[in-house]
């Protein structure tokens, strides 16, 4: 059973440019979450998704950041326009129908120049 | 808002208990976790303890949870170099809510 696969693992934009990170989840899995880690930092929840719905968005920059779960495919996040700022490591997280385990794949690492 | 703390680093030697402790502030918290980081990877789920549990034990692991005090705790039997990694812990707390609210993690580092 493949883990949590997220690609690609490693992005660098430019400064304006947009930013695509997919996700996807293990296998059985129909919950996604995507958080957000800064160096030397813990990871901050961004938001979770079911299929073709955004349950919960409350960790989710009221601009420029936008998440889907496509009924098929994998779950995107887009940032748009991307800043300096932005530059983390975004991890995917994917959880079982139980909901008690979260899995977390091995990230994408945005470099904004 | 939630508020995990833990302390930033821990140093042992190989073969000894390493013990590492999070705080935090919402009695509320339902599922409290640890998970392990290395260098440039992601987050491996450890253990985890439902709220009602004092203890939970899974070979060399051992989970505590202190209610009272809101403290939970992971120890380490038998450390290894391996077990060189930053270890986070992570809490779902309110009703219907899904996001784990993470420490900033505990950098352990093993000395041969």
């Amino acid at each position: 059973n493949a883990g949590v696969m997220q690609n690609p693992r490693h992005l660098v934009r430019r400064r304006g440019q947009e930013a695509r990170l997919r996700c996807s989840p293990m296998k059985g899995h129909s919950h996604v979450y995507w958080y957000r880690q800064l160096p030397e930092e813990g990871l901050k929840f961004m938001v979770y998704l079911q299929k073709e719905n955004i349950i919960d968005e409350s960790g989710m920059p009221k601009e420029r950041f936008s998440a889907e779960f496509p009924k098929e495919g994998p779950s995107i996040l887009r940032i748009q326009q991307v800043v300096r700022g932005d530059s983390a490591a975004y991890f995917c997280a994917s959880s079982p129908p139980s909901l008690e385990e979260q899995y977390f794949g091995p990230g994408t690492r945005l470099t904004v120049t | 808002g939630e508020d995990v703390e833990q302390s930033l680093f821990l140093s042992v030697r190989e073969g000894d208990s390493s013990v590492i402790n999070c705080t935090y502030t919402d009695s509320s918290s339902t599922y409290l976790y640890w998970y392990k980081q290395e260098p440039g990877a992601g987050l491996q789920l450890l253990t985890y303890i439902f709220s009602n549990m004092d203890m939970k034990q899974d070979q060399r692991l051992t989970v505590l949870l202190n209610k009272k005090d809101k403290h939970l705790s992971l120890r380490i039997a038998d450390t290894q170099t391996g077990d060189s990694a930053i270890y986070f812990c992570a809490l779902l707390t309110g009703t219907g809510r899904r996001a784990l609210t993470f420490g900033s993690g505990t950098r352990l580092q093993v000395q041969p």
